[in-house]
Order: C-alpha cells, then sequence, then structure tokens
C-alpha cells in the first residue's frame, strides 16, 4: 500500500507563508482521488483543515489553502502563527479505496 | 453536537485480543462510512479500517489483515474493532473518525483510546 510523501519538516516566522507538499503516485492523487489536509496540535486528536483538495470546512480561516495537481498536492499557511505549530498531514486513497496518509510535516513557528 | 468516544483500549501480551468501541452521537451515523485511524508513538497517523454505511464494504491496510475486523451497529450507532493476534508493532492510539461525505476527509474524531501490546 501507498505512502504519501511530505517533508519532515518546515518553519517560518510570525506571518511569513510556508507551503507543505504531498507526493503521491499514479495509484492514489493520480488516480483522482481528492486529498485531504489534518492539522494535529500537540497531545490532540487530528482536525481536518481542508478537505476535497481545496475547500475548507466551517471555522477554518482562510489563511489555509491547498492545491492538488496530478500526481501531487500542497498546503499553503499565509500570516502564520504561534498557535499555527503542529503536524500536518494530508491524506488520500488508493486504487483499492484504501485511506493512505502522508508521514506528516513538523511546523514550527520561530 | 458531533461526538465520537472510544473505549477498550488496554495493555495485553503479544498473540492477545481485544475490542474497541466507538460510540457516535449527534449525525446520521447509519448513513456514513467510519473510520478507524491509529498512531504509533512519536509516529504519524495510519490509516487502519473503513467500513461503508451499511457494513458492505471493509477495507483494511495490509498490515492488519486477517488479524483485525471493523463492524458496526447502526442501531445503537456504535462501530468497533475486533483486534485478534495482537503485536507488539499494533502499540498505538486508536482513533474512530466519521467521514464527511464519500471519501471527502475524516471531520469529526475521537479523543483516542490507547492500546500497548
Amino acid at each position: 500500500q501507498s505512502i504519501l510523501t511530505q517533508p519532515p519538516s518546515v518553519s517560518g516566522a510570525p506571518g511569513q507563508r510556508v507551503t507543505i507538499s504531498c507526493i503521491g503516485s499514479s495509484s492514489d492523487i493520480g488516480a483522482g482521488y481528492d486529498v485531504h489536509w489534518y492539522q494535529q496540535l500537540p497531545g490532540t486528536a487530528p482536525k481536518l483543515l481542508i478537505y476535497n483538495n481545496n475547500y475548507r470546512p466551517s471555522g477554518v480561516p482562510d489563511r489555509f489553502s491547498a492545491s492538488k495537481s496530478g500526481t501531487s498536492a500542497s498546503l499553503a499557511i499565509t500570516g502564520l502563527q504561534a498557535e499555527d505549530e503542529g503536524d500536518y498531514y494530508c491524506q488520500s486513497y488508493d486504487s483499492s479505496v484504501n485511506g493512505v496518509f502522508g508521514g506528516g510535516t513538523r511546523l514550527t513557528v520561530l | 453536537e458531533v461526538q465520537l468516544r472510544e473505549f477498550g483500549g488496554a495493555a495485553v501480551l503479544v498473540g492477545e485480543s481485544l475490542r474497541l468501541s466507538c460510540a457516535a452521537s449527534g449525525f446520521d451515523f447509519g448513513g456514513l462510512t467510519m473510520h478507524w485511524v491509529r498512531q504509533a508513538p512519536e509516529k504519524g497517523l495510519e490509516w487502519v479500517s473503513l467500513i461503508s454505511w451499511d457494513g458492505g464494504s471493509r477495507n483494511y491496510v495490509e498490515s492488519v489483515k486477517g488479524r483485525f475486523t471493523i463492524s458496526r451497529d447502526n442501531s445503537n450507532k456504535v462501530l468497533y474493532l475486533q483486534m485478534n493476534s495482537l503485536r507488539t508493532e499494533d502499540t498505538a492510539i486508536y482513533y474512530c473518525a466519521k467521514d464527511l461525505s464519500s471519501r471527502s476527509g475524516l471531520d469529526h474524531w475521537g479523543q483516542g483510546t490507547r492500546v500497548s501490546v
């Protein structure tokens, strides 16, 4: 089963913009399955941040945006804030309709 | 308000069995696919299993096939994960989560229940 590839860590200063990539394959993202993004703050359960490639659930600030192209996707966070520090995961499905997560990216706000 | 509450986590020995439960409320449980996702200590999220609204489709990550069984009781709004032949690598926090809609992301998660093998 496939695993989506994310950078282990990213960092940025308050107010800056950071991006997190999510690289899949023709068996998952490239097969047409949507990509979803989750935020996990320390000691808490994951929270849905972006669904269906670029839609924000109610309550998620518009500082968070995402896109998908081909076999990859990316999450962008603008106006970085201290409370954004945590782990971010992309998720999709493979051709067997099994869920698949990225390895996670630790965001550090400098 | 949507609520998902997991129960049943415990410390067990290699080879033993455990059944996790997830009590749901505040949404149309019987109409949505449900998932189990786990997180080993200091590791990332790993999708474990899903079950369609009617139980007709059940998928598993390769590492648990033949050992874990997902099921649901729509009348009582409970999701289950029967875990047999547990291994040390099954040690993790197990979360239940609900689909927003078909394959549209997992929009609500429980607080997790800890399994230690």
